[in-house]
Formats: C-alpha cells, sequence, structure tokens
C-alpha cells in the first residue's frame, strides 16, 4: 500500500505557485520523498526527491517538514504543460526497492 | 539518446493469447520495473529486478512472466492465467545504489488491449 496522502484534484491559475501537499506521517528515517508527474497517456516523469532538508531544481521546490511527516511540492509559476497527475512516493534508499505509486493528485491548470 | 523504450505503443491481441511486451534501457541501470495502470488509478507493481537473472514479484504477479537475461532487456509476457490484460504497461529502470541516485525513468508505455 502507498504510504502517502494526497489531495485527489486541485486548480491552479496559470502563472501562479502550484502548491502540492502530501501527508507521510509514517515515514522512517532512511526513506526519502519522491514526486513524480504523468501526464495523460505518457510515462511518469522525475521531478524530486529529498530526504530532510528542502530541494529545488529546475522544475520545482520541494519543502519537507521539520518532523518529515508531511511535504509539499511547488511549482512556482504554472503553466498549462503543468497539467498532469502528481504522485508523493515514500521511498527507501536500499537496493531493490521499488517505487509504489498511490492515486496522486490531478492538478489542472488554466488559463 | 540514452532512454528505455517500450514497443510496440500499442497492441491488440485476442483472449487467450500470450504477448510479450518488450522494454529495453541503455542508461546502464541495474534495476528494472514494470507496472501496470487501469483507468483513473495509479500504478500498481508486476515485477521487478534488481541483477540479472534475478527478479522479484510486486503486488499483482499473477498471470504475468518476466526473464532478465541481460542487463538492457527486461521483458514481460501477459499469459492467457491474466484475468484482466487490458491496461496500460509502463517499463521503469533505475540505478540500485543511492550514491548514484535512485529516481527511477519511464518508458511511454505499452496500451495492451485484448478483444
Amino acid at each position: 500500500d502507498a504510504k502517502t496522502t494526497q489531495p485527489p484534484s486541485m486548480d491552479c491559475a496559470e502563472g501562479r505557485a502550484a502548491n502540492l501537499p502530501c501527508n507521510h506521517s509514517t515515514i522512517s528515517g532512511n526513506e526519502y520523498v519522491y514526486w513524480y508527474r504523468q501526464i495523460h497517456s505518457q510515462g511518469p516523469q522525475y521531478i524530486i526527491h529529498g530526504l530532510k532538508n528542502n530541494e529545488t531544481n529546475e522544475m520545482a521546490s520541494l519543502i519537507i517538514t521539520e518532523d518529515r511527516k508531511s511535504s509539499t511540492l511547488i511549482l512556482p509559476h504554472a503553466t498549462l504543460r503543468d497539467t498532469a497527475v502528481y504522485y508523493c512516493i515514500v521511498r527507501g534508499d536500499q537496493a531493490g526497492t521499488a517505487l509504489i505509486f498511490g492515486k496522486g493528485t490531478t492538478l489542472s491548470v488554466s488559463s | 539518446d540514452g532512454g528505455i523504450t517500450q514497443s510496440p505503443k500499442y497492441l491488440f491481441r485476442k483472449e487467450g493469447q500470450n504477448v510479450t511486451l518488450s522494454c529495453e534501457q541503455n542508461l546502464n541501470h541495474d534495476a528494472m520495473y514494470w507496472y501496470r495502470q487501469d483507468p483513473g488509478q495509479g500504478l500498481r507493481l508486476i515485477y521487478y529486478s534488481q541483477i540479472v537473472n534475478d527478479f522479484q514479484k510486486g503486488d499483482i504477479a499473477e498471470g504475468y512472466s518476466v526473464s532478465r537475461e541481460k542487463k538492457e532487456s527486461f521483458p514481460l509476457t501477459v499469459t492467457s492465467a491474466q484475468k484482466n490484460p487490458t491496461a496500460f504497461y509502463l517499463c521503469a529502470s533505475s540505478w540500485d545504489r543511492g550514491w548514484r541516485g535512485t529516481e527511477a525513468f519511464f518508458g511511454q508505455g505499452t496500451r495492451l488491449t485484448v478483444v
């Protein structure tokens, strides 16, 4: 079973920041938080991951709370192309650990 | 270009026939994975492999089989024992050691329709 809880859907206006929350209250010390997104009928695309520090790359920022029980993915200036299903996944770093997907959040960006 | 390739993109088969879905990667990744996705649902893990000649069942392995004879290839066979084979199938690969990064890269999927 997925170890994360996400809202089923969210809306965002184009050009505004999209803040996608994720709860992972049972996360353990060696588990990372990963974010992927899936645009309709395509394979999922890796966005970002982190352990306990906030992370930023060219696509997004990841904010992890101090107790690590929740996180927020931030798309700073959402565009129509960011409309997708966003998956938050908790994964250990040991060998042989597969990604377990939940149902994710459907983000709809509108003009 | 480095990447992961699934073929074909669309596949039609008659009920009762076995069918094999191809997945090839040239990223030199250790681990490979197969997922199934039904409409409006998340991805469910079928099988995964950490190294050549070794693989483990995922959550929904019944009715499927895999092989890992080469590092680059991880074909999935959907057998006649799979009761609802029509679905979108996704293959992925990743390093299997944390210090090299463990993000997974996905292929573009094969949409299998059984009639």
